[in-house]
């Protein structure tokens, strides 16, 4: 299993351009989720879903739009970026079963908006 | 609102000692805690859990507390080495196992 890949490794957008940070994992895993790490600070949740076609808003979600037409795939898209959204994303996802707590992280992509 | 707070100060410690992270949490006792382990430029990766009617959690030289009177857990690592050297995130469950991070503890150990 690769687990959870994320596409690009880095990126760097001007300020007003639009860019879809992909991640798919290969764990048939229903949960999924975007965080966002500033530097120093934990992650911020933006958005999660539970299934394909169910998502919603996490602790941070201004800025962003997700969807999730397939269990496998769960794309954030940034509309408009701002300086303000400079940072490292990380997706993750987890398992249903109610003994499956522990989430799985991907790899992270790195975006500078200047 | 629940927040999380861990010792924003690096841990330097000599290999062999054992480390010792705290993470104290505000307002209500979470149902389970979580803590995670994060290397320079890669994603987090799950340590250990405990849940609020447990004590303490072990798993190999790690050692997890949950104490609901102090509001506190803490993480131990003993018989630590140069490897163990990273940044330590604790991290509650909401709804849906949504986490809600601290800014983690990056431990150093010299050799």
């Amino acid at each position: 299993n690769a687990g959870v890949t994320q596409t690009p490794k880095f990126r760097i957008l001007k300020i007003g351009q639009s860019m879809t940070l992909q991640c798919t994992q290969d764990m048939n895993h229903n949960y999924m989720y975007w965080y966002r790490q500033d530097p120093g600070m934990g992650l911020k949740l933006i958005y999660y879903s539970v299934g394909a076609g169910i998502t919603d808003k996490g602790e941070v979600p201004n800025g962003y739009n997700v969807s999730r037409s397939t269990t496998e795939d769960f794309p954030l898209r940034l509309e408009l970026a701002a300086p303000s959204q400079t940072s490292v994303y990380f997706c993750a996802s987890k398992g249903t079963t109610q003994s499956s707590y522990e989430q799985y992280f991907g790899p992270g992509t790195r975006l500078t908006v200047t | 609102s629940q927040k999380i707070e861990q010792n924003s100060e690096a841990l330097n410690i000599q290999e062999g000692k054992t480390a010792t992270l705290t993470c104290n949490y505000t307002n209500y006792s979470p149902a389970y805690l979580q803590w995670y382990r994060q290397d320079p430029g890669r994603g987090p990766v799950f340590l250990l859990l405990i849940r609020e009617n447990e004590k303490e959690k072990r798993k190999e030289r790690l050692k997890v507390t949950f104490d609901t009177t102090l509001k506190q857990s803490l993480f131990h690592i003993t018989a630590s080495q140069p490897a163990d050297s990273a940044t330590y995130l604790c991290a509650y469950s909401g709804g849906y196992n949504k986490l809600i991070f601290g800014a983690g503890t990056r431990l150093a150990v010299h050799p």
